[in-house]
């Protein structure tokens, strides 16, 4: 079974600190994704990486960066946080284009 | 237009009837399509994956999918409570990028 993990299932942050969220998954996957998930909204794709280095936007990546050292890591930085951060992280991998597997989600709250 | 559309829901069945979930997309050319479950708190868990005309079964879950009228469905048979969660349409377009739909909302009631 294709295993995604995050670092943290909950967090609370304050306005302006810089928030590190961690992916790791142990398939050999060489792609993954950042989503977020807000009410409404649904899944929305932040940042994805196609292989170690390589990163490319997605349809909302301002205010966020990424890093992949790793194949298997794959990591979400808020620079700055501020309150509109606040929302479930999701983090996904596959190999190749087409299923997709979650990690359980960060609920990320900003205050 | 939104790329993948799905009716928001809340869809609610009895115990044992079939639910229906349905799906539609903008881009012909697109090639691959999933349905994922999503339990409320939870991440998405992929279900069923499609990729040609037609029915693909698996336990009570069949997709169906018409590329023609760019209409791909999920069927749950025997409907339980246990299904009842959000299901989110997800479709792998011609330009390579896979777009999730906002998810339609089922409860199965007992």
């Amino acid at each position: 079974d294709v295993k995604v993990t995050q670092s943290s299932r909950y967090l609370v942050k304050r306005t302006g600190e810089k928030v590190f969220l961690e992916c790791v998954q142990d398939m050999d996957h060489e792609n993954m994704f950042w989503y977020r998930q807000d009410p409404g909204l649904g899944l929305r794709l932040i940042y994805f990486s196609y292989d170690v280095k390589m990163k490319e936007k997605g349809d909302i990546p301002e205010g966020y960066s990424v890093s992949r050292e790793k194949k298997e890591r794959f990591s979400l930085i808020l620079e700055s946080a501020s309150t509109n951060q606040t929302s479930m992280y999701l983090c996904a991998s596959s190999s190749g284009l087409d299923e997709q597997y979650f990690g359980p989600g960060t609920r990320l709250t900003v205050t | 237009q939104k790329e993948v559309e799905q009716n928001s829901g809340p869809l609610s069945v009895p115990e044992g009837a079939i639910a229906s979930l349905n799906c539609t997309y903008s881009d012909r050319g697109s090639q691959s399509f999933f349905w994922y479950r999503q339990y409320s708190g939870k991440s998405p868990e992929l279900i069923m994956s499609i990729y040609s005309n037609g029915d693909k079964e698996d336990g009570r879950f069949t997709a169906q999918l018409n590329k023609a009228s760019q209409y791909v469905s999920l069927l749950i048979r025997d409907s339980q409570p246990s299904d009842s969660a959000t299901y989110l349409c997800a479709v792998r377009t011609s330009y390579d990028k896979v777009i999730f739909g906002p998810g339609t909302s089922l409860s199965v009631i007992p």
